[in-house]
């Protein structure tokens, strides 16, 4: 049962324009969510976050917005640069699942940016 | 500030071998986490310590695996015996104290496992 849903599991964006990568989630317990950026042969790096009682949190040229009726929140990257090409990974944490930052993934969204 | 490390970073060993693998995670950090990646699917929880207590470890396979983390300092990873599907990347990664979502979780490279 996937809780956490990365529903494209690739994008490719022109040099310069606006990423966005969505994931969806099921469980309404999620109350705290987070963006990790992967290169092939390491471990995730932490991106950004939001707290469900934001609905928007901004961190230079990368934006998360969260919809808590939708179950839905998304991750712009404006302007996209050729770094940013990795996979993307969603995730959530359900603080009532053991009182612990318990984080459940989504299975990925590979961004490659073109030149 | 040093980050997460896990050692060895690649392993291959055969069916029914035992392997252990480590991590050490940021200095001051409570919280310590296994997850793993299987055939580039998602990265699923296997277990999570507070300090040297086993918080939750629901996400283990089965008993062949084991963690420690005797002095709430390092943790040690035991696949014994191995097992083909037992093969992937397994990530460690730690948090500050305090229970409660927030804290950001940091993850180390990986320990690539293939059994053969």
């Amino acid at each position: 049962d996937q809780q956490v849903k990365q529903n494209s599991p690739s994008l490719s964006v022109q040099e310069g324009r606006i990423s966005i990568l969505n994931c969806d989630y099921t469980n309404s317990m999620f109350d705290y969510f987070l963006w990790y950026k992967k290169y092939p042969a390491e471990g995730p790096t932490f991106l950004i976050s939001i707290s469900s009682i934001k609905d928007k949190n901004e961190d230079g040229r990368f934006t998360v917005f969260l919809n808590k009726s939708a179950k839905h929140l998304s991750l712009h990257i404006v302007p996209s640069q050729p770094g940013d090409s990795a996979v993307y990974f969603c995730a959530a944490s359900d603080p009532t699942n053991f009182g612990n930052e318990k984080l459940t993934f989504g299975t990925g969204t590979r961004l490659t940016i073109i030149p | 500030e040093a980050g997460v490390t896990q050692f060895p970073s690649h392993s291959v060993i055969e069916k029914g071998q035992t392997v252990t693998l480590r991590c050490d995670p940021i200095s001051g950090h409570d919280n310590l986490y296994w997850y793993r990646r299987v055939m580039g699917k998602e990265i699923k929880f296997l277990l999570h310590f507070v300090k040297e207590s086993k918080q939750d470890e629901s996400g283990m396979p089965n008993n062949r695996f084991l963690a420690e983390r005797t002095g709430g300092t390092y943790s040690t990873l035991k696949v014994q015996p191995a097992e083909l599907e037992d093969s992937g990347v397994y990530f460690c990664a730690s948090s500050r104290g305090g229970q409660g979502s927030g804290n950001t979780i940091y993850f180390g490279e990986g320990s690539w496992l293939t059994v053969v």
